[in-house]
């Protein structure tokens, strides 16, 4: 497609249960961003690919947040044990290189924790 | 640590005034900075990006500036319409080839007719 994608678009799940949220970016795009966004918040980075860098996890807000990029294309953010606080849409961009530029976003997967 | 602020309140305008939105950070030399609006339910949506030896940038009824001295970004809406009524979020990014993107929390704008 020529957006990135984003799978599932709502996601229910039990307080406890491993969750994976996918996303596909722009072909030919070397970066990759994670955020999280809660009701009426702003965007909280979460983690960032660029090319075969090691990635940047420093916004991953517990060891039951990881993320991975495979071929340097489709990205995968997992969940373990869910928590209620974990409730939130969770955003995934890409951009053709990094911060110097434009980042297109997927509409996001909106996660709840029940 | 780095922290951007943008108005937490809501910024109410009439139509066909001029809507001014800021964007101030702190502990951060960014050389990009980047505004995109978001809609309910939607993901944010690129609009403009500065770098920092730029003062100012304009696209049709939108105008960035960024002063690097005073750690702060202006974004201008002219002639505003009801449909400009959104969340706009700014966004920085350092030199280099690492520079991930990092957001403000956003001001709501509604435009009033």
């Amino acid at each position: 497609g020529a957006g990135v994608s984003q799978s599932p678009s709502n996601k229910v799940t039990e307080k406890g249960k491993d969750v994976e949220l996918r996303c596909d970016p722009i072909s030919g795009h070397t970066a990759l961003y994670w955020y999280r966004q809660s009701l009426g918040q702003g965007l909280e980075f979460l983690i960032y690919f660029q090319g075969n860098s090691a990635p940047d996890k420093s916004g991953l807000p517990s060891d039951r947040f990881s993320a991975e990029r495979t071929g340097g294309s489709v990205s995968t953010l997992t969940i373990q044990r869910t928590q209620q606080e974990d409730s939130a849409v969770y955003l995934c961009a890409s951009s053709p290189q990094g911060g110097d530029t434009e980042a297109f976003f997927g509409q996001g997967t909106r996660l709840t924790v029940v | 640590s780095q922290k951007i602020e943008q108005n937490s309140e809501a910024l109410n305008i009439q139509e066909g005034k001029t809507a001014t939105l800021t964007c101030n950070y702190t502990n951060y030399s960014p050389a990009y900075l980047q505004w995109y609006r978001q809609d309910p339910g939607r993901g944010p949506v690129f609009l403009l990006l500065i770098r920092e030896n730029e003062k100012e940038k304009r696209k049709e009824r939108l105008k960035v500036t960024f002063d690097t001295t005073l750690k702060q970004s202006l974004f201008h809406i002219t002639a505003s319409q009801p449909a400009d009524s959104a969340t706009y979020l700014c966004a920085l990014a350092s030199s280099g080839g690492y520079n991930k993107l990092i957001f403000g929390a956003g001001t709501r704008l509604a435009v009033h007719p």
